[in-house]
């Protein structure tokens, strides 16, 4: 069991490349989440998604766009990166809430990413 | 939206001492207030979450407080010891009719646990 795993760990980009950060989970969730983490700033929801098919915007959604086209599996992607979006990039995931109780949010291992 | 703020941005105690984080959020709606720590490189761990059903929650060294009037929510962490030291990050779900459970973080506490 291996948890929310994402893919890669590291990238550098210049600015105006595109790529796609991948997220990963094996724990039948249906809630799936990216989050970005800067100094200072804590994490920062960008997008969301409540299952298979279905995706929402978050606090900072501008610049990204995601895909979930299968339930274990969330992309999300970056069309022209700007030195803006150096960040270190957090998936997580979680049943859906059960009543008005909310499931625990668990976490991928982050991709450090920096835009030159 | 909901904001929530933490405070203080940075706190060093000394082994054995206790450790105070206090968070306030603007959402009377909000009913879910987690705590994740996070050791450096490494990924948020949930560590304690109280519903807003509760005033109080204990875990061995670790406590949390909600008062839901003044909106305000706490981690205290006894008998600190080095391990504690990492980033700890308060955060508050407002559940909107089932449908999300979006997480707004506080921008997180630098806990320094001294030898």
């Amino acid at each position: 069991n291996a948890g929310v795993t994402q893919t890669p760990k590291f990238r550098v980009l210049k600015t105006g490349q595109s790529m796609t950060l991948l997220c990963a989970q094996d724990m039948n969730h249906e809630y799936m989440y990216w989050y970005r983490q800067d100094p200072g700033m804590g994490l920062r929801l960008i997008h969301y998604s409540v299952g298979e098919g279905t995706t929402a915007k978050g606090e900072v959604p501008d610049g990204y766009n995601v895909s979930r086209l299968k339930k274990q599996n969330f992309l999300l992607g970056l069309e022209s990166a700007a030195p803006s979006q150096t960040s270190v990039y957090f998936c997580a995931s979680s049943f859906r809430a059960s009543g008005s109780i909310p499931g625990e949010q668990f976490f991928g291992p982050g991709t450090r990413l920096t835009v030159l | 939206g909901e904001n929530v703020e933490q405070h203080p941005s940075t706190l060093s105690v000394q082994e054995g001492d206790s450790a105070v984080i206090k968070c306030t959020y603007s959402d009377s709606a909000s009913n879910y207030f987690p705590w994740y720590k996070q050791e450096l490189g490494k990924r948020p761990q949930l560590i304690i979450d109280i519903r807003s059903n509760v005033g109080e929650k204990k875990d061995q060294r670790i406590a949390v407080t909600l008062n839901k009037t003044a909106k305000h929510f706490s981690l205290h962490i006894t008998e600190t010891q080095p391990e504690d030291s990492a980033v700890y990050f308060c955060a508050a779900s407002a559940n909107y009719g089932g449908a999300t459970n979006k997480l707004i973080f506080g921008t997180g506490t630098l806990l320094a646990v001294q030898p």
